[in-house]
């Protein structure tokens, strides 16, 4: 149930674009984005909701693709404040619960 | 306010060693988490709370307990510790929201204890 993030790992120049994709075995209705820097604790950053309503950074974009049961982030003209783990989070069980099941993160290092 | 707050930040234990790990969050939040974290897993869930008094086990709650007598602190303990238990652990909350679908709001993390079972 575990959703499917790919790349693992992926390595930029400032100013260079990056899609991370988050695939889910199961039908979705959200998906949660989160970033943790090295150290630090996860932090949120979006959430899109099925029917294309998308709350959160305004700096960063991403795309809910219900019938392929999957989501992408994109970070484009990246800096290098954009280095951390990006994992994302699809509901576990009953959506009243808030239970989110994390995929196991993409490495994103940003260099000058 | 400070958020969601966890103590102690460091922790070395001896096998069979127990310890509580506090999470206490000040935003009013009905829903709380207790996460690992360990190296290419991601975040996995082991208990989680979505009210005082109530608890539910998450995806790897064996080894674990947990305790929420009071809205704001949501406790998480190791009865017996072994070195599978070593991880960072991470305690969270959220906002269920008007309609009580706390899947559709953001959860907030605390900064995390790292525990280490010699």
């Amino acid at each position: 149930q575990q959703p499917v993030q790919s790349p693992q790992a992926v390595i930029l120049r400032e100013g260079e674009d990056a899609v991370i994709n988050c695939s889910s075995s199961k039908a979705l209705y959200s998906v949660h984005w989160y970033r943790q820097k090295h150290g630090e604790a996860p932090v949120f950053l979006m959430i899109l909701l099925k029917g294309g309503e998308q709350k959160g950074h305004d700096k960063i974009s991403a795309s809910f693709n219900e019938k392929k049961q999957q989501s992408s982030l994109y970070l484009t003209a990246s800096q290098l404040s954009y280095s951390g783990t990006y994992f994302c989070g699809t509901p576990g069980g009953t959506s009243n619960t808030g239970k989110l099941i994390f995929g196991q993160g993409t490495t994103l290092q940003v260099k000058p | 306010n400070a958020g969601v707050t966890q103590t102690p930040k460091f922790r070395v234990l001896k096998t069979g060693q127990s310890m509580t790990l506090l999470c206490a969050q000040d935003m009013n939040h009905e829903y709380m988490y207790w996460y690992r974290q360990d190296p290419g897993m991601g975040l996995r869930l082991i208990h989680y709370s979505v009210g005082e008094g109530t608890t539910a086990k998450g995806e790897v709650p064996d080894g674990y307990n947990v305790s929420r007598l009071k809205k704001q602190n949501f406790l998480l303990g190791l009865e017996s510790a072994a070195p599978s238990q070593t991880s960072v652990y991470f305690c969270a909350s959220s906002y269920p929201g008007l309609a009580g679908v706390g899947s559709l709001y953001e959860q907030f993390f605390g900064p995390g204890t790292r525990l280490t079972v010699l």
